[in-house]
């Protein structure tokens, strides 16, 4: 069964204290993993995906890694407005489908 | 270019009854999912449509059940509601069927009392 697990669940920075946050995989022939940030109250937005192991896609403060079984978001010098629910999700070689990950709620503070 | 549009936004019913919750994806696409929100399971697949039909089923009971329109416009219905079906339904589009690129609208926050 295709399993996507987040950690940590929770993450409080300080504004400029950068970290990673992790994505484990377990889905049969991965055709990509996504990153997708939620806001409260909102739909999630899109936000990058690799295809295949040692991959890096960066945006502003993010940077996205694969490897082949795990999935990394750095974070690096956050800001408030990064606070932020991110989810990552796994779509198998088998269907378009996305299994997502129960998310880590990240909050940066001042 | 206008995104992924649900209606309602709030909905709050009652066991027993049917409820219908509605979607408009981005001008062009042509792929529809839903997808069913709740604290404690996080984000699970319910369905996918394309061209009409239904491509792709989650783990989810008869009782949900959807359509798409020839304007690819999605209509999700759920019968017979629980107080476990209480959630944030979430409706993705994308180009095609198999794009991996999904874009989400705001979702339709259903309340079952």
């Amino acid at each position: 069964e295709d399993q996507v697990t987040q950690s940590p669940e929770a993450l409080r920075l300080q504004e400029g204290e950068s970290s990673s946050l992790n994505c484990s995989y377990t889905v049969s022939g991965l055709r990509g993993l996504f990153w997708y940030r939620q806001d409260p109250g909102k739909g999630p937005e899109f936000l990058f995906t690799l295809y295949s192991a040692g991959e890096e896609k960066e945006k502003e403060r993010l940077k996205a890694t694969l490897t082949k079984k795990e999935s990394f978001l750095h974070i690096t010098a956050p800001k408030p407005e990064d606070s932020a629910t991110y989810l990552c999700a796994a779509v198998p070689g088998t269907a378009s489908k996305l299994t997502f990950g129960t998310g880590t709620r990240l909050q940066v503070t001042l | 270019k206008a995104g992924v549009t649900q209606t309602p936004r709030y909905l709050i019913k009652t066991r027993g009854q049917q409820v219908t919750l509605s979607c408009s994806p981005i001008s062009g696409h042509r792929s529809v999912s839903w997808y069913q929100q709740t604290p404690g399971q996080g984000l699970q697949f319910l369905f996918e449509y394309f061209s009409e039909t239904q491509r792709n089923k989650g783990n989810f009971p008869g009782r949900f059940s959807g359509r798409q329109f020839s304007n690819s416009r999605s209509e999700m219905n759920v019968s017979t509601l629980e107080l476990g079906d209480s959630a944030l339904y979430l409706c993705a589009s994308s180009l095609f069927q198999g794009t991996d690129e999904q874009y989400f609208g705001p979702g339709t926050r259903l309340t079952v009392t």
